[in-house]
C-alpha cells in the first residue's frame, strides 16, 4: 500500500559525523519536503524539492544537504556543520507544488548526536 | 517573527464536550489553511483544510472556521473523544507556494 517511509526510526551518531536520513515514497508525488521538529516547536522547513534533480533551501538549511535523483527518494544528510542536529526529522510529500496540495508525512526519524 | 501562532500550548477537555483549538496568522497572503494531528514519535496526519474563499469546512466531528478579517481560524471537535488526545498543528500556505508555515502546536488532552 502507498505511503512514505523513513528509516531508521531512531538514529545515534557521534558528534562530527555526517549522517544520512532516508525518505522514500510510492505515492507518485512530485514534491517532497524535509522538516525538523524540536520540543515545543512547530515544524521548520529544511529543504524541499518540487521535481527530480531540483531542490531549494527552506528556512533552516544550514548544515544540511539533500539530493533528488529519483522521484521516489529524497535523502537528507545532516553534516557536521549543523550546530544542533539532535531533533525529530520528518519527511513529507505532496502531489504537486501548490499550496492546496496536501502534504502527507512519514513516521519520522529521531536523530540523537552524542 | 512567527507568521502562524497557536497561543495555547495545551488544552484539557472532558470526553463528549467540544474542543476548540485556535490559530492566528499575520500574513494576509495566506490563502490555504490546514490542521494536522500528531501523536508522539509519529509523523503528523492531515485532518482538515480550508481555502480562503470559504469560512467553514466540516468533516465528521471536525469543523474548521476561518475569519479572514481577524486572521483567525479555529478547529472544533465535537464530541471530543480520548483518542483525540494529541498535538494539533495549524499550518498555512500562500498561493502557488507549496511550502507550509506551521504553528507551534496545541496539546489536546481529552479526559474520560
Amino acid at each position: 500500500d502507498g505511503g512514505i517511509t523513513q528509516s531508521p526510526k531512531y538514529l545515534f551518531r557521534k558528534e562530527g559525523q555526517n549522517v544520512t536520513l532516508s525518505c522514500e515514497q510510492n505515492l507518485n508525488h512530485d514534491a517532497m519536503y524535509w522538516y525538523r521538529q524540536d520540543p515545543g516547536q512547530g515544524l521548520r522547513l529544511i529543504y524541499y524539492s518540487q521535481i527530480v534533480n531540483d531542490f531549494q533551501k527552506g528556512d533552516i538549511a544550514e548544515g544540511y544537504s539533500v539530493s533528488r535523483e529519483k522521484k521516489e527518494s529524497f535523502p537528507l544528510t545532516v553534516t557536521s556543520a549543523q550546530k544542533n542536529p539532535t531533533a525529530f526529522y520528518l519527511c513529507a510529500s505532496s502531489i504537486g507544488q501548490y499550496g492546496t496540495d496536501t502534504q502527507y508525512f512519514g513516521p519520522g526519524t529521531r536523530l540523537t548526536v552524542l | 517573527d512567527q507568521q502562524v501562532k497557536q497561543n495555547s500550548p495545551s488544552l484539557s477537555v472532558q470526553e463528549g464536550r467540544i474542543s476548540i483549538l485556535n490559530c492566528d496568522y499575520t500574513n494576509s497572503m495566506f490563502d490555504y489553511f490546514l490542521w494536522y494531528k500528531k501523536y508522539p514519535a509519529e509523523g503528523p496526519t492531515f485532518l482538515i483544510s480550508i481555502s480562503s474563499i470559504k469560512d467553514k469546512n466540516e468533516d465528521g466531528r471536525f469543523t474548521v472556521f476561518l475569519n479572514k478579517s481577524a486572521k483567525h481560524l479555529s478547529l472544533h471537535i465535537v464530541p471530543s473523544q480520548p483518542g483525540d488526545s494529541a498535538v494539533y498543528f495549524c499550518a498555512a500556505s500562500e498561493g502557488s507556494q507549496g511550502n507550509l508555515i506551521f504553528g507551534k502546536g496545541t496539546k489536546l488532552s481529552v479526559k474520560p
